[in-house]
């Protein structure tokens, strides 16, 4: 079974520009969740998708939001880009219930110059 | 509100030793799910062991192996027979019915030849 897979893997964007992120889940895992890595902060959860309708959210602004779509691939977007948005961005899928266990894809690198 | 410590930043260890990592956490919640996480130089987090909280045994996988103590809300990891291949950052994990992960800081395992 394939891996949760993400595109890009390295992104390189101004400040103020703004950033789509995307997600493909392992097939029948219907649970998104998206992470910020950064040295500073380490692994911060920003939010969770599943059966399409946002279920969670980190405390993180209203610039980054996110969408799930039917076949359960998930974007992710941040608008306005600041420096201090550069980070590692993880996500990962679950199948919920009696197995929580979230498996990560390999992140997108973001960098704002 | 839930949080995870790992105490120890940095470890190291001779190949083919064994080595514990040590994390705390603190919830309210009854019941939960607890998973290392390991992430090497790759930055690819990869899932290593899960340990419901209803379960009094403990986890195993393989070489890996936790001694979960709910009582005193203690999740070590212990590394059998270390290889140069487990040097990576070691993550402690928690989720519960939110489906949030919330993660501790990280120790970097060092696995010496």
């Amino acid at each position: 079974k394939a891996g949760v897979t993400q595109t890009p893997r390295y992104l390189i964007k101004t400040r103020g520009q703004q950033v789509t992120l995307s997600c493909s889940p392992i097939s029948g895992h219907r649970s998104v969740s998206w992470y910020q890595q950064t040295p500073g902060q380490g692994l911060q959860f920003l939010f969770e998708y599943f059966s399409e309708t946002q279920r969670n959210k980190g405390n993180f602004p209203g610039r980054f939001s996110g969408r799930q779509f039917s076949n359960s691939r998930s974007e992710m977007n941040v608008s306005t880009l600041e420096l201090g948005d550069s980070a590692l961005y993880l996500c990962a899928s679950s199948l919920r219930g009696s197995s929580p266990e979230q498996y990560f894809g390999p992140g997108t690198r973001l960098t704002v110059t | 509100a839930q949080t995870v410590t790992q105490s120890q930043p940095e470890m190291s260890v001779q190949e083919a030793e064994t080595v514990t990592l040590s994390c705390t956490y603190d919830t309210s919640e009854s019941n939960y799910y607890l998973f290392w996480y390991k992430q090497p130089p790759s930055r690819q987090m990869i899932l290593v062991i899960r340990q419901e909280a209803y379960k009094q045994q403990n986890a195993t996988e393989n070489r890996f192996s936790v001694n979960f103590q709910k009582a005193a809300k203690s999740f070590s990891l212990k590394i059998s027979d270390s290889q140069l291949g487990d040097t990576a950052m070691y993550f402690c994990a928690f989720v519960d019915s939110s489906y949030k992960l919330i993660f501790g800081s990280g120790t970097r395992l060092l696995v010496r030849p």
